[in-house]
This record gives C-alpha cells, structure tokens and sequence, in this order.
C-alpha cells in the first residue's frame, strides 16, 4: 500500500511559471514531510522540509504549504528556472522510524 | 555536498552472476540504507543497517543480502543475478537520531539479461 501519494507524474512549465506538486498521505503518525530533488545521473538530495507544527515554509524559491487537516502538503517552486528541470520526490516519515516513504516522483520541465 | 559512494555506476551483466554493489560514506553516520529505484515508481527501502553489525531487511522484499562489518562500507550483494533485478540502487546514509534527512550516493543501474 502506497504510504503517500503524488501529483502529477510529469508537468511542463514555461520559465518563470510557478509549478506546484502535490502530496498526500494517511498515516496520521507522521511528523516530517521532506522533499527531494533528484537530477538524471544523480542520487535524490534533500532539498525542504517541514514538521506539521507550522503551515508553510520557505526556502528561497521553493515553498512547502502543510495543511494537517487534509493531509496534504504541496511544493511550488517560484519564478522557475530551466535549471529546476529536475524529478521531485515527497516523502514522509515519523519520529523514531527506519524509513522515510516516497512518493512516485513528479519529472519537472522548465522551458526556456 | 554529500560524501557517500557507489560502485559500479553502472553493471551489465548476464543471469545467475554474482554481483556486489558497493557503497561508502565518510561522514561517520550510523544508518545506512540501500533503496530500490524504478520509473514511475516510489523509492523502495530494501535494507538498512543501525550500525556495525546491524543489518535489517526493509519494505520491499529482496534476494539481496547485506552486510556491515565497518561503519563506512555497506556493500549489497546478489548471489545468482535475474532479469528481475535489473533497477536502480540507491544506497543513503544519516546521522543517528536525525530524523528524514538522507544522503543518496548517485546509484548503481543493474541491467541482467
């Protein structure tokens, strides 16, 4: 059974544009919902996370919105970059745990 | 940047090899994990290991086995290679107590024929 589920599987976006992907989950258990960036060629790379203490978070141009009643939580990347072209994973987790669970990754294309 | 590396990159091989992925990091962490990583396909935990001569099967079930005899090496082997296996393998490490932070190497393919 799938721990968290992610949307959508790829998504285009012009330079500039906002991309948002979403996550959710039901394990009320969890406390730490990270997000990784991962590169072809390249392991995934913790890139934000957020405890569902706090309803957002921000790290330069990327965002996390936590919305604990929902279970859910998104990442939007603002002003995007054709660098940012990259595969996004959520993941989520609980304290003491051996693992973290993964999403099945969102390919993100920006165009120049 | 992180400090954790995997040999080989990449490994074509033929069926009923015997086949060792390495994995070593040196940053002194405790946990080290291997994940099994398809298109399309969520990152699976496989194995995972607490420490010297710690070593614990993960989610997913694997024919692959474990082992860690010192702190940095966490080596996964598969005795008799399938089709099966092909995938990418993702060993990651962390420091004990750090909750969700993990440290990917840049994987090994593995292509069986």
């Amino acid at each position: 059974q799938q721990q968290v589920k992610q949307s959508p599987q790829s998504l285009i976006v012009q330079k500039g544009g906002i991309p948002i992907i979403n996550c959710a989950y039901e394990n009320t258990a969890f406390d730490y919902f990270p997000w990784y960036q991962q590169f072809p060629g390249k392991g995934p790379a913790l890139l934000i996370a957020i405890r569902p203490d706090v309803s957002e978070k921000k790290e330069g141009r990327f965002t996390i919105s936590f919305n604990k009643s929902a279970k859910q939580f998104s990442l939007h990347i603002m002003d995007s970059q054709p660098g940012d072209s990259a595969t996004y994973f959520c993941a989520a987790s609980m304290t003491g745990a051996n693992n973290l669970f993964f999403g099945t990754g969102t390919r993100l294309t920006v165009i120049p | 940047e992180a400090d954790i590396y995997q040999t080989p990159r990449y490994l074509v091989i033929g069926t009923g090899k015997k086949i060792t992925l390495e994995c070593s990091q040196t940053m002194g962490h405790d946990k080290m994990y291997w994940y099994q990583q398809d298109p399309g396909m969520e990152l699976h935990l496989i194995h995972y290991s607490y420490g010297v001569n710690s070593t614990e099967k993960g989610d997913l079930s694997s024919e692959s086995t474990v082992s860690r005899i010192r702190t940095e090496h966490f080596p996964l082997t598969l005795e008799s290679a399938r089709p099966s296996h092909t995938s990418q393998y993702l060993c990651a490490s962390r420091r004990q107590g750090n909750t969700g932070e993990l440290f990917f190497g840049e994987g090994s393919r593995l292509t069986v024929l």
